[in-house]
């Protein structure tokens, strides 16, 4: 069974900071995506991966793909207080989620 | 607004009652995603239908049920509930037009269930 792991899965950051979110996972899969989930709120599509290499930016943030490594990475660039929220990767064609890393941005 | 409708936003159920969860996909979408998000577990996938049939299944107990009807809404029945089924329960579609989504899924804004 694909299992999915993010870390941190708690973070807290200075604004003005940069850092990343990693998200491993267990089976080969060619497709990932981020979400992002405010406080007792839906989920928000941000990125969606689709092959080895794919990176996408929107904004602070910026995702990448390592489907070799099996590996996804949020990077966050000079973090303001709105990008605090919980984030999410999910994986494969039936979109299994890792636990979520909850970010806060501190002034 | 995401396009995909959830109902109810809330409930509130005694234990060992059974209660329908509705969801109305996002137009044209033909799969339909349900998960289960309670503080100490986090975003559990239940099971995917894909135009009428089941697609994958998760960690969905034996006490829950979903389908998808031909106009691809989809219903999640919750039987015999327990405190411990109390979670925000979440739909999403996506567009899946050839069996193998390609695309994101768009989430609702859930169903908040509680059990006392």
């Amino acid at each position: 069974e694909l299992k999915v792991e993010q870390n941190p899965l708690f973070l807290s950051m200075q604004e003005g900071k940069n850092y990343t979110i990693y998200c491993n996972y267990s089976t080969t899969s060619d497709r990932l995506y981020w979400y992002r989930q405010d406080p007792g709120k839906s989920l928000e599509s941000l990125f969606v991966l689709l092959s080895n290499g794919a990176v996408k930016q929107e904004g602070r943030l910026m995702a990448s793909l390592d489907t070799k490594a099996r590996l996804s990475t949020l990077h966050i660039t000079a973090a303001v207080h709105d990008l605090s929220a919980t984030y999410f990767c999910a994986v494969g064609d039936d979109m299994r989620f890792g636990a979520g890393t909850r970010l806060t941005v501190k002034p | 607004d995401s396009g995909v409708t959830q109902t109810p936003k809330h409930l509130i159920t005694a234990t060992g009652q059974r209660v329908t969860l509705r969801c109305s996909p996002r137009s044209g979408d033909l799969s339909v995603y349900w998960y289960q998000q309670s503080l100490d577990q986090g975003l559990q996938f239940l099971i995917q239908y894909y135009n009428g049939e089941e697609r994958a299944k998760g960690n969905i107990l034996e006490r829950f049920s979903a389908q998808q009807f031909p106009d691809l809404h989809s219903e999640l029945n919750l039987s015999s509930l327990e405190l411990g089924d109390s979670a925000l329960y979440f739909c999403a579609s996506s567009v899946a037009r050839d069996r193998v989504s390609r695309t994101e899924a768009f989430f609702g804004q859930g169903t908040r269930l509680t059990v006392v």
